[in-house]
Formats: C-alpha cells, structure tokens, sequence
C-alpha cells in the first residue's frame, strides 16, 4: 500500500540556518503531495502542496519539489526562523484514493 | 474564517468509560476523518465519512464508533475506554470533487487520558 517516510527528529537548527527535512513516499500513480505543519498546542495546517511530477509547491519561505523519478518531496527553507519550530508531517493522496497517508512527522526546533 | 471545532480540548476518563469526542465544520465539506496522533507513528486514521449517514472504517477502527447524522458533524464514541486509546484525536474535513485540492482543514485537538 501508499506510504510515507520521513526524516526522524528532532531537528535543532540555530536562527537563520538553512532547512530540508526528507521525505521520501510508495504510491503507484501519480499521487498528490502535502507538507502540513503543527504548531505547539494547534492541529495540523496545510503549509504546500504539489500535485503533479516536477511542481513546486511554496508557502512561508518553505518550498518542496515533487521529484518522481527519486519518489521523494523534501521540504526546504533557507533560513528558519523561532516561529518555524513545530512538528511538521509529510502526506500524500494516491491517485483516485480517498485517504490521506502520513509520515512519522518531523518536530523542529529553532534557537534565538 | 473556516473552521473546524473539537468540542473538548483535555478529557481524563476512566478505564471502561463511554466517551464522546464530537466534532463540527462550517464549510459544508462532504468528507470528515477521525485521526489519533501518537508520537513516532503520525496520523492514524481510525474513521472516515463520505457524506451524511454514511462510514467507513481506517486503518485502526477496533475499539471505535463513528456517527453523522448531519452533515456538518461528526462523532467519535469509544463504547469502553482502555487506556490503550490515551491519545491526541484530531478531526478533519475536505471538500469533495472538483476542483478542489484535497486539502484536509484539522481541528485543535482532543487530548483524551484514560486511567
């Protein structure tokens, strides 16, 4: 079945350093591709998305690029900020499919 | 501002207890999801609702009831708590079709204890 996978954290950057987080998915098709990100105390918000092979989803500074022939749709930003720390979670929608699948999530931490 | 209500924020209940976790969205969305959240294993989909009246079971039902009567709302009852369901429980909704994204609209939460 569609799945996800997705760099373990926690990851602990200094302010204005540069970010990629991995995530890598098993999908047939051609699926739909989310980053959501989960500040302290909230549910989960979409931040980008893409939906068809080379597109580039962007939000906030963050950017990923779905990658089909290396299956994959990291999350970059090249300089977080404090208020960038959070959890942050990988997902796809298969081709025709319901569901939306998740990744582990990846929790950031930003130091002033 | 759309939104999505979870009507409690903290629940402790005891082993064995009937518990109601209720949700509403304001968006007239068709599709709505029960998820738990648990550290290292993501987002877990326990339920799921195409429209009104209708259901249907995740990845990990066992233990877990839904119910949607109206559209708009959408009820996760565990018949006999265990504390095996301590968890973050998360509800969400999308718009079906078109051409609409398939963006899921999350919740706050329910940070449910079972003793």
């Amino acid at each position: 079945g569609d799945s996800v996978t997705q760099m373990e954290g926690p990851v602990t950057l200094s302010e204005e350093a540069f970010l990629t987080i991995n995530c890598t998915y098993t999908a047939t098709g051609y699926p739909s591709l989310f980053w959501y990100v989960q500040y302290p105390g909230e549910g989960l918000q979409l931040l980008l998305k893409a939906t068809k092979a080379d597109d580039k989803g962007s939000n906030k500074g963050f950017e990923a690029t779905y990658r089909k022939e290396t299956t994959s749709f990291h999350l970059e930003k090249g300089s977080v900020q404090v208020s960038d720390s959070a959890v942050y979670f990988c997902a796809l929608r298969g081709t025709g499919g319901f569901k939306t699948i998740f990744g582990a999530g990846t929790r950031l931490f930003v130091k002033a | 501002d759309v939104k999505v209500t979870q009507s409690s924020r903290y629940l402790v209940k005891r082993t064995g207890e009937k518990v109601f976790l209720e949700c509403v969205q304001d968006m007239d969305h068709e599709n709505m999801f029960w998820y738990r959240q648990d550290p290292g294993l993501g987002l877990r989909l326990i339920y799921f609702s195409y429209d009104v009246k209708m259901k249907e079971k995740g990845d990990i039902p066992e233990g877990y009831s839904v119910s949607r009567e109206k559209k708009e709302r959408f009820s996760l009852i565990l018949e006999s708590a265990s504390t095996n369901q301590t968890s973050m429980y998360l509800c969400a909704s999308r718009k079906q079709g078109g051409m609409n994204t398939g963006e899921l609209f999350f919740g706050e939460g329910s940070r449910l204890t079972v003793l």
